[in-house]
């Protein structure tokens, strides 16, 4: 079974940029979680979805990181513009809509901007 | 909403002694509690769960407790091997209907040479 896909792995942005994150949910997973993981901040939920809907959408990160599903097997994470402060490991992570599925992560995009 | 307070940030002990690490929580509905351990350079893989109808949970050299009065769950590694050593994250679940996990900051799990 495939798991969570992400791309590209990793990425290197000048500072103003625009970058585009993808992540391909494992099929048949109604929950998509886009997260941020830091040394200092740990793991932050940037976006939830369900069923394409947006459940959640992290408040310290409205203003530049916008993510998206326009289909049930495919997500997108925009930062615009990007900052050096955004240098992290984006992790998007799925899992079936019933109460208590740990969800299952994908590889991760090492993001670097300069 | 909810808050993980995991500690400690950073634990060392004896390869073949036990070692343990606590998670708080503030919610009270919070019914679900999973551990997640990354190796450097991987994704956070689910190594243990528990969820709020039960209070101990074990396998394979791994034990979790969860106390909800106190709103605090542990998670105990038995017998530590050099393979235990990676970062180890707490989370929890609040409310039904939503899957969004709280975690925690994540402790630095290694073995003393």
């Amino acid at each position: 079974d495939a798991g969570v896909t992400q791309t590209p792995r990793h990425e290197v942005a000048e500072k103003g940029q625009t970058i585009i994150l993808k992540c391909e949910p494992v099929s048949g997973h109604n929950d998509l979680f886009w997260y941020r993981q830091t040394k200092i901040q740990g793991l932050e939920l940037l976006s939830y979805f369900r069923s394409k809907s947006l459940m959640e959408d992290g408040g310290a990160f409205k203003d530049r990181f916008k993510a998206e599903m326009l289909n049930s097997s495919f997500s997108t994470l925009k930062i615009q513009p990007t900052e050096p402060k955004d240098s992290a490991v984006y992790l998007c992570a799925s899992s079936l809509a019933n109460n208590n599925q740990a969800p299952l992560f994908g590889e991760g995009t090492r993001l670097s901007v300069l | 909403g909810e808050q993980v307070e995991q500690l400690p940030s950073i634990l060392r002990v004896q390869e073949g002694s036990s070692a343990s690490i606590n998670c708080t929580y503030e919610n009270s509905a919070s019914n679900y509690f999973p551990w997640y351990k990354q190796e450097p350079g991987e994704n956070p893989k689910l190594i243990i769960d528990i969820r709020s109808n039960m209070e101990r949970k074990q396998t394979q050299g791994l034990i979790v407790l969860l106390d909800k009065k106190a709103k605090r769950f542990s998670l105990h590694i038995t017998d530590t091997q050099p393979g235990d050593s990676a970062m180890y994250f707490c989370a929890a679940k609040t409310g039904t209907g939503s899957n969004r996990l709280t975690f925690g900051k994540g402790t630095k799990f290694s073995l003393i040479p």
